[in-house]
């Protein structure tokens, strides 16, 4: 599996755009890009996946360039309930091995006001 | 509908003990996985079951063990703890082997003194 490699911390105010950005060098031709949120005692939350160029939906955007072999999610106007750990994973995104999911270490992100 | 739903929310055991956490997956969903979350670490994969076969392992030793129902619903047994097994542990589920997104309970916590 591809190993990732992302911030450990970023911080922000409320209103502006976050981007994290994960390096991804020995990523596969099946592997797919997904991010996953977490709160302190919760569970991950999915966020969004993708494979090439850009995906978005209501909560963020994922870019990709062409090489794939990093991305950057994008969190438009931030708010202080964004402040959560977000990890990026690689792996297939439909075969049986995704019941096994990757976790590095993730990005902590913090809004102040 | 209910989201993933676990049990017990906090649990204390003492070394050597044995403990089993409880897991019921979304409504329809056939596939549940395990992981443990160690203090300021990322989700670590233990277990993947689809359609109550065991599909998948993580590295973790044979003290834990795990199954799933009819109903979807899946046990995570540990035996013997140890202190290093004090973690959050996590169930996901998901549609099936093709769907990509996980869906995560809020955990257990296992504290083992």
């Amino acid at each position: 599996l591809a190993k990732t490699t992302q911030p450990i911390s970023m911080d922000s105010y409320e209103g502006q755009e976050v981007n994290i950005t994960c390096s991804h060098n020995n990523i596969a031709t099946n592997d797919y890009i997904t991010w996953y949120q977490q709160f302190p005692s919760q569970g991950p939350r999915f966020i969004i996946q993708g494979y090439k160029t850009k995906v978005t939906n209501e909560v963020a955007s994922l870019f990709i360039p062409a090489d794939r072999k990093s991305s950057t999610l994008s969190l438009p106007r931030v708010s202080l309930s964004d402040t959560a750990v977000y990890y990026c994973l690689v792996g297939d995104g439909r075969g049986s091995t995704l019941g096994r999911l990757y976790f590095g270490r993730g990005t902590q992100l913090t809004v102040w006001p | 509908d209910a989201g993933v739903t676990q049990s017990p929310t906090h649990l204390i055991k003492t070394r050597g003990q044995q403990v089993t956490l409880r897991c019921s997956p979304i409504s329809g969903h056939k596939s549940v996985s395990w992981y443990q979350q160690v203090l300021g670490q990322g989700p670590q994969f233990i277990f993947q079951y689809y359609e109550k076969e065991e599909r998948g392992r993580g590295n973790f030793p044979d003290r834990f063990s795990a199954r799933q129902f009819p109903n979807y619903s899946s046990e995570l047994n540990v035996n013997a703890l140890l202190l290093g097994d004090s973690a959050l542990y996590l169930c996901a589920s998901r549609s099936g082997q093709g769907a990509y997104e996980q869906y995560f309970g809020p955990g257990t916590r296992l504290t083992v003194t």
